[in-house]
């Protein structure tokens, strides 16, 4: 059973500081991996994808991946309320079909 | 379409009856997915299409859940004789796996059905 662990939080960080995500995964044949996030009562949004080991910026976000440790990480700087939110690690494993495999999230709260 | 599409947006039906649930994915994107939440919870997924195949329809919860996807695009996932336990968000994705950087689902907004 191939899993994609998350610690479910909540993680909670006080306004401009840096959230740190960290997501692990159980197999080391692994693909594409994802970071989507999901407010209350919405659908999960695509924020970040990183394919290749080391970091990946994209504005106030940076990806890490080291599969080596199996370990994947999404870190946001300058953390804002409107990031509060639940962030969902996801994992595309080779071989077979490219079903995505998902974690249970974690629960961000950014105090003001 | 630009997105993906999901109707109804809200569905509240009779214990016993059957619904249908639509989803219209990305044009060009040949992988579909359907996947349900209920409140508080994870995505547990249901099925996944390529072109109009299933591949893997594992996480259909019983034989009461079917699904179909015409024409390499929309997809309709039915549940016959509803249970409140069906009661969930329903959510579509579609992705384009083999192309790196497009292989990340697009959700749609999601189906909320509520079973009475």
């Amino acid at each position: 059973q191939k899993e994609v662990e998350q610690n479910s939080g909540p993680l909670s960080v006080p306004e401009g500081a840096i959230a740190s995500l960290n997501c692990t995964y159980s197999d080391r044949v692994s693909q594409s991996f994802f970071w989507y996030r999901q407010y209350s009562g919405k659908s999960p949004e695509l924020i970040m994808s990183i394919y290749s080991n080391g970091d990946k910026e994209d504005g106030r976000f940076t990806a890490q991946l080291n599969k080596a440790s199996q370990y994947v990480s999404l870190l946001i700087r300058d953390s804002q309320p409107s990031d509060s939110a639940t962030y969902l690690c996801a994992v595309r494993y080779s071989g077979g079909y490219q079903k995505v495999t998902f974690g249970t999230g974690t629960k961000l709260q950014v105090i003001p | 379409g630009a997105g993906v599409s999901q109707s109804p947006s809200n569905k509240v039906t009779e214990k016993g009856k059957d619904v249908e649930l639509r989803c219209d994915p990305i044009s060009g994107h040949t992988a579909l997915y359907w996947y349900r939440q209920s409140l508080g919870q994870g995505l547990e997924f249901l099925i996944y299409f390529q072109g109009n195949s299933a591949p893997d329809k594992s996480g259909l919860p019983s034989d009461r859940f079917s699904a179909e996807r015409t024409g390499g695009s929309v997809s309709t996932l039915t549940i016959q004789r509803t249970q409140q336990e069906d009661s969930a968000v329903y959510l579509c994705a579609s992705s384009h796996p083999e192309l790196q950087g497009y292989d990340g689902y697009t959700f749609g907004s999601g189906t909320r059905l509520t079973v009475v």
